[in-house]
């Protein structure tokens, strides 16, 4: 079955700190890989995506993503975080551009 | 206009009201998703409408009532609801069915007393 797996569900980090969140997905023939951001009481933002190309996706607010298809993994990434970014993360997948699957979500909180 | 814009943005009804969910979009996107998200869970899929038809509907019970009038417009009636319907109900739009990706709303905040 297809699934989306986000390991970690929450991050601690404090400012300034690199921090890496994780996402793996099922093998697929045909993938599309999204990471979204929900800020509290609200609606989920679109950080990045990868469609094809490039494996490394750059994406709003300083956040990059790549994508490693041996490792069928999506890792977020961000090299110095502010308190601002504390949130919500999803990573979702398009399976075969049929099924669309979120994550759990992983929750980054930036401590000062 | 690259924004989905849900109203109202709190709603808090008791289990005998009828109320309606408002969404609307002006990108010209041809299907458009209702998610319900409980707290510190992901959005769950309800319903989704391609060209103004419903294409999906996951399982959800009849006292949740999509309607699209016109490809910028999705409403969600709301009838005789549960307390554990209490929930953010999320909006979303893509250029077609399944697209590469979402744009989502910033949701309604539903308190069911």
């Amino acid at each position: 079955a297809q699934s989306v797996t986000q390991l970690d569900s929450q991050v601690p980090v404090f400012e300034e700190a690199p921090v890496e969140l994780r996402c793996n997905y099922s093998s697929s023939v045909s993938v599309y890989l999204f990471w979204y951001v929900q800020y509290p009481n609200q609606g989920l933002q679109l950080l990045l995506k990868y469609l094809s190309g490039s494996t490394l996706v750059k994406g709003i607010n300083g956040f990059e993503a790549e994508f490693n298809k041996s490792q069928t993994s999506f890792h977020l990434r961000k090299p110095s975080v502010h308190i601002s970014d504390t949130a919500e993360y999803f990573c979702a997948v398009l399976y075969n551009f049929n099924k669309f699957y979120f994550g759990s979500g992983t929750k980054l909180n930036v401590k000062p | 206009d690259t924004e989905v814009t849900q109203t109202p943005k709190h709603l808090v009804m008791g289990m005998t009201n009828k109320k309606s969910l408002k969404c609307e979009q002006h990108m010209g996107h041809r299907a458009m998703y209702w998610y319900k998200q409980k707290a510190k869970k992901p959005p769950e899929l309800m319903f989704v409408y391609s060209y103004e038809k419903l294409s999906i509907n996951e399982s959800v019970p009849s006292r949740f009532s999509p309607e699209c009038p016109n490809s910028s417009l999705l409403n969600l009636h709301l009838h005789a609801l549960q307390p554990e319907d209490s929930a953010l109900y999320l909006c979303a739009s893509s250029q077609v069915l399944q697209g590469n990706g979402y744009t989502f709303g910033s949701g309604t905040r539903l308190t069911v007393v």
